[in-house]
């Protein structure tokens, strides 16, 4: 089955600096790359997602790069603020037919410090 | 439209007790899952469907089952719960409107402690 790893485990910038988190997966065959925030004793929300027969979207601060042959995918923050303090986690599946059968990474908690 | 509906939202067990987390969906939608997260983890996938009278297990399906009636419901039974059954659950939805992927829409989570 789906293998996600993700990278690094935590994270802590300083206000305004940006942050950059990393996932691999192992099946050639995914084909939809969501991320979720989390905050602490909440549902995770998505953030932004990324298909594959595309490179890169961007939607304000948050970006999302997919490198399909290294089979690898980022998130990218950036100007981060406080409240972008939360556990993000990043998501694997073939998507379509295959319904909601996600593989998340193991999360990465950033904290922003004022 | 109230989304993904998870009740009940905090549950204490005691060992060998079952129990049944309800989940219903206003969305109409086809796809309906049952995830597990563990202190400082990710979502695990239990058992899943793909519409009503079709669910199929998951990474982590052992010590629960499901059944999926209607298109809204579809609720995860605890048979026999195990302190090991300590998490928190998350219940989700989507549709597929053709194309790739599927937008998917959890569930406000229900946290079990199994003593």
């Amino acid at each position: 089955g789906e293998n996600v790893e993700q990278h690094p485990s935590t994270l802590s910038v300083q206000e305004g600096d940006s942050a950059v988190i990393k996932c691999t997966y192992s099946d050639s065959a995914s084909n939809y790359f969501p991320w979720y925030k989390q905050e602490l004793g909440k549902r995770p929300q998505l953030i932004i997602d990324i298909r594959s027969n595309v490179g890169e979207k961007k939607d304000q601060r948050i970006a999302v790069t997919l490198n399909k042959t290294a089979k690898h995918f980022s998130l990218h923050i950036t100007e981060t603020q406080p409240e972008d303090s939360a556990v993000y986690f990043c998501a694997a599946s073939k998507g379509g037919a295959a319904g909601n059968k996600l593989t998340f990474g193991g999360g990465t908690r950033v904290l922003v410090k004022p | 439209n109230a989304g993904v509906t998870q009740t009940p939202k905090f549950q204490v067990l005691k060992t060998g007790q079952s129990m049944t987390l309800q989940c219903a969906q206003d969305m109409n939608h086809e796809y309906m899952s049952w995830y597990r997260q563990d202190p400082g983890m990710g979502l695990r996938l239990i058992h899943y469907s793909v519409g009503a009278g079709i669910t199929d297990q998951g990474e982590v399906p052992n010590g629960y089952n499901v059944s999926r009636s209607t298109t809204e419901d579809f609720p995860l039974r605890l048979l026999s719960a195990a302190p090991s059954q300590t998490s928190v659950y998350f219940c989700a939805s989507s549709t597929w409107t053709g194309g790739i992927g599927n937008t998917i829409y959890f569930g406000e989570g229900s946290w079990l402690t199994v003593v």
